[in-house]
């Protein structure tokens, strides 16, 4: 299965400030997805990365607070915007690989200040 | 629009007790996939098992079993023997066609020594 890399594992940002969060797959995958986990929660689905388009969000979420970019099939980049301590949450990026196999990144744990 | 329902929030057992940790779900694919993950404190997902919705054979690993009822729409996972290192959350989750991952609210399972 893939193996993913997700920097940073975790960080402390000033409210009103914005922090990118990269995801690195070892191999092409064509779906990626972005999830949030606040405190205490189960986890969100943000949006579908897709590669050379926009983002598909879903409901509850933008594009200006969560841009997302896919330059390519084994990159994305989450940005978290304009940050208050609401967005005190864990991000994860996961891929899709077939026959209904997921893999997950290791998680970002952000906490704002 | 899917949907996962994991009742129980909080589960405390003590030691060598068997535990088993509910799911029931609902969707309108008829091929879909389940899985449950577990998430220790360290925050990673940890996957434990995916199961397709043409195979309702009930699976053992060790001492996790998974019990598979389409008739009931559930999808309920058993610890036997219960340990300390047990102790995490543990979500169930539902993929359909669209390939996004659905989320039940997770079950912190505690287990005492």
């Amino acid at each position: 299965s893939a193996v993913i890399s997700q920097k940073p594992s975790r960080d402390i940002c000033q409210r009103g400030t914005s922090l990118t969060i990269q995801c690195q797959v070892d191999s092409q995958v064509t779906m990626m997805f972005w999830y949030r986990q606040q405190p205490g929660q189960s986890l969100t689905l943000i949006a579908t990365a897709n590669q050379g388009s926009e983002a598909t969000y879903e409901s509850g979420f933008v594009i200006d607070k969560f841009p997302i970019s896919r330059p390519n099939l084994t990159f994305s980049t989450l940005t978290v915007s304009n940050m208050s301590p609401e967005d005190s949450s864990i991000y994860l990026c996961s891929v899709f690989q077939g026959a209904g196999g997921y893999t997950f990144g290791s998680g970002t744990r952000l906490t704002v200040v | 629009a899917q949907k996962v329902t994991q009742a129980q929030t909080e589960i405390s057992v003590v030691e060598k007790e068997d535990v088993t940790l509910d799911c029931v779900y609902e969707t309108r694919d008829t091929t879909y996939y389940l899985f449950w993950y577990k998430q220790p404190p360290s925050g990673e997902l940890v996957f434990l098992i995916r199961r397709n919705s043409f195979d309702e054979q009930n699976e053992i690993s060790g001492r996790y079993s998974w019990n598979f009822q389409k008739s009931t729409s559930s999808f309920n996972f058993t610890i036997t023997a219960s340990q300390v290192v047990d102790s995490a959350v543990y979500f169930c989750a539902l993929s359909g066609s669209a390939r996004q991952l659905t989320f039940g609210s997770g079950t912190q399972l505690t287990v005492l020594p």
